[in-house]
């Protein structure tokens, strides 16, 4: 089964600061997606970023981008000019290959924490 | 569009108590999915479906039921509530079930089983 781990439970940054989020996650598949999801005190789960494992280019949200490392297994998430909007629970999510009709699943982190300092 | 609707957002259960998680999507999506997170956790699931009629377990159905008899909606059912299942519960859905297809989330339903 995979997993996906976080390993920084608490962030934080400076207003207009650089902050880089860490994940790493374990898989035997060669083809999958990868997933960065914000959740704001408001619970709402928002989408920040996604990457296709056969994609080398890392991709790139405006002010968020991704370090996606397929050897080391290791996606961490860069948010640049950080701002207070920006505080919340991050969580990294992996979603392998779907079989058949049953589509494929989502794995989560257990999320990190940020705080954007004023 | 609302998107992805969840009722109630609140509820407090006694324990032993049932009831359901109403869930739906105007998108027209096919596949649907509840979620619970417990505090400090990630989004574990609990039960997919990818259309009308279909369903399936995930990592954590023991204690839920589920069924899908349109695509708009996806109830989820809490059968003899009990403290274990004190979360937050999200329903989700998305046009396609794999690769990069984009889940939209619901608000969540706090629950507190008691």
């Amino acid at each position: 089964a995979q997993t996906v781990t976080q390993s920084q439970p608490e962030m934080s940054v400076q207003e207009a600061e650089t902050v880089t989020l860490s994940c790493t996650y374990d898989t035997s598949e060669s083809d999958y997606y990868l997933f960065w999801y914000k959740q704001p005190p408001s619970r709402q789960m928002i989408l920040v970023i996604r990457q296709e494992a056969y994609k080398q280019q890392n991709a790139t949200e405006n002010r968020f981008s991704v370090n996606f490392q397929k050897a080391a297994k290791s996606f961490s998430l860069k948010i640049s000019d950080s701002q207070l909007g920006d505080a919340a629970m991050y969580f990294c999510a992996y979603r392998s290959p779907p079989k058949g009709s049953s589509g494929s699943r989502l794995t989560f982190g257990e999320g990190t924490q940020l705080t954007v300092n004023p | 569009n609302a998107g992805v609707t969840q009722t109630p957002k609140f509820r407090i259960l006694k324990i032993g108590q049932s009831m359901t998680l109403q869930c739906t999507q105007d998108m027209n999506h096919n596949y649907m999915y509840w979620y619970r997170q417990d505090p400090g956790m990630g989004l574990k699931l609990i039960y997919y479906s990818v259309g009308a009629g279909i369903t399936d377990k995930g990592e954590v159905p023991n204690g839920y039921n589920v069924s899908r008899s349109t695509t708009e909606d996806f109830p989820l059912r809490l059968e003899l509530a009990a403290p274990s299942q004190t979360s937050v519960y999200f329903c989700a859905s998305s046009l396609a079930g794999g690769g990069g297809n984009e889940q939209f989330f619901g608000p969540g339903t706090r629950l507190t089983v008691l």
